[in-house]
């Protein structure tokens, strides 16, 4: 079965710092990556996505992504955080197929320090 | 487009009521979703739909069913809540393409005392 792991529960930053946010899976065929996040009081928003070509991928206010194959990583990259990105991120695979179904790792909650 | 639509925003139940969490999607989505997300477990799949009449259950779905008589609306109805059914329950929906990407809807936050 599909599995993603999130080693960091809770990630505290002053800003400017660099960020780096650990996601690990474990499913052997092609998969799609995905990073979400979620801001205080709000829904989940797509970050970034990853289903083939270039493994840096690039997201929506700064952050990027590498996606690892040999190490079945999907580690989130930000070279200069903000208060303002100040949320919980969640990692998430899919293994393709007919239903598209997400599987998401714990989170971890980021709280950025101004 | 208003995309994913949850209503209540908040509900406070006693053990034993029942509920209907309503979610609406106006992007024609073939693929919806039920998760429930609890503090430090992130998001579990408790039901999810391919289209209008077909369901399935994901890796929680004890205590909770749904219905898909349209492409625009996927009802979760939890029948006898229970205190184990706090949570906060999102609604997603997709369309099955190169892109695979869920859009989530606000949120239920839901309380069983």
């Amino acid at each position: 079965a599909q599995s993603v792991s999130q080693h960091n529960h809770h990630v505290i930053l002053s800003e400017a710092a660099s960020l780096e946010l650990g996601c690990n899976y474990s499913y052997g065929g092609t998969v799609n990556l995905f990073w979400y996040v979620q801001y205080p009081g709000q829904h989940l928003q797509l970050l970034l996505k990853y289903f083939s070509g270039d493994p840096l991928v690039k997201g929506i206010k700064g952050f990027e992504a590498e996606f690892i194959k040999s190490k079945f990583s999907f580690n989130l990259r930000k070279p200069s955080v903000q208060w303002s990105d100040t949320a919980e991120y969640f990692c998430a695979v899919n293994g393709g197929g007919a239903t598209n179904k997400l599987i998401f790792g714990t989170g971890t909650l980021l709280a950025v320090q101004p | 487009n208003a995309g994913v639509t949850q209503t209540p925003k908040f509900r406070i139940l006693k053990i034993g009521q029942s509920m209907t969490l309503q979610c609406t999607q106006d992007m024609n989505h073939n693929y919806m979703y039920w998760y429930r997300q609890d503090p430090g477990m992130g998001l579990k799949l408790i039901y999810y739909s391919v289209g209008a009449g077909i369901t399935d259950k994901g890796e929680v779905p004890n205590g909770y069913n749904v219905s898909r008589s349209t492409t625009e609306d996927f009802p979760l109805r939890l029948e006898l809540a229970a205190p184990s059914q706090t949570s906060v329950y999102f609604c997603a929906s997709s369309y099955l393409s190169d892109s695979y990407e869920q859009y989530f809807g606000p949120g239920t936050r839901l309380t069983v005392t």
